[in-house]
């Protein structure tokens, strides 16, 4: 199964956009990358997914490389409500179902 | 509003006892999922259920069991064949398993002792 590579904790001003990278280097063809947070002892949020091209909502954007091997993603105008635990991760098939692969996240915290 | 609940948030039990979780969605969601999660780590998935009556093992689904009787309710029940049962437990649903968001409930922390 395609892993995911996080740092596992980030700073990130408040105000300042905050840039998560993830590295996906074993990720097949048709295997999503997704990004999910978590904040404290919370059930998990979605926040996007992508397989190629980039992507844009209206909490985030994400940036996938060309040759699909890393991913960023970007949260414009970071707030104190932004920090969490993101997660990068892989859709994977199993089964002839799909199962999210997660990794250990990245903890970003936003400062005043 | 519509949504997921898991209940209790807290639960704790003594080794060699079998635990049900609950978890409800009333999103109108075919599938539903139950993962674990241990301290500093993502998510594991441990059963999930694509429709009424049919639900499949996940990567540690040993020493549970689930049922999907209802599309609304996937309980989890932690038996004690489980050998480390303490851990958060969370509760998921989406329209499909293609579909691209998973919605998810609170957690149940168990702790066993």
């Amino acid at each position: 199964d395609a892993k995911t590579t996080q740092p596992p904790s980030m700073d990130c001003a408040e105000g300042r956009a905050a840039n998560l990278p993830c590295n996906h280097s074993t990720i097949s063809g048709n295997e999503y990358v997704y990004w999910y947070r978590q904040i404290h002892s919370q059930g998990p949020q979605y926040i996007i997914h992508g397989l190629k091209n980039n992507e844009t909502n209206e909490m985030a954007s994400l940036i996938i490389t060309e040759d699909r091997k890393s991913s960023t993603l970007i949260l414009p105008h970071a707030t104190l409500r932004d920090t969490a635990v993101y997660y990068c991760i892989v859709r994977v098939a199993r089964d002839s179902n799909y199962q999210l692969i997660w990794g250990a996240g990245t903890k970003l915290i936003i400062k005043p | 509003d519509g949504g997921i609940t898991q209940s209790p948030k807290y639960l704790f039990r003594k080794e060699g006892q079998n635990v049900t979780l609950s978890c409800e969605q009333n999103l109108n969601h075919d599938a539903m999922y139950w993962y674990r999660q241990d301290p500093g780590q993502g998510l594991r998935l441990i059963y999930y259920s694509q429709i009424v009556n049919d639900f499949q093992k996940g990567d540690i689904a040993e020493g549970y069991s689930v049922s999907r009787e209802k599309k609304e309710s996937f309980p989890l029940t932690v038996t004690s064949a489980q050998k480390n049962p303490t851990a958060f437990y969370l509760c998921a649903s989406s329209i499909g398993t293609l579909s691209y968001e998973q919605y998810f409930g609170p957690g149940t922390r168990l702790t066993v002792t």
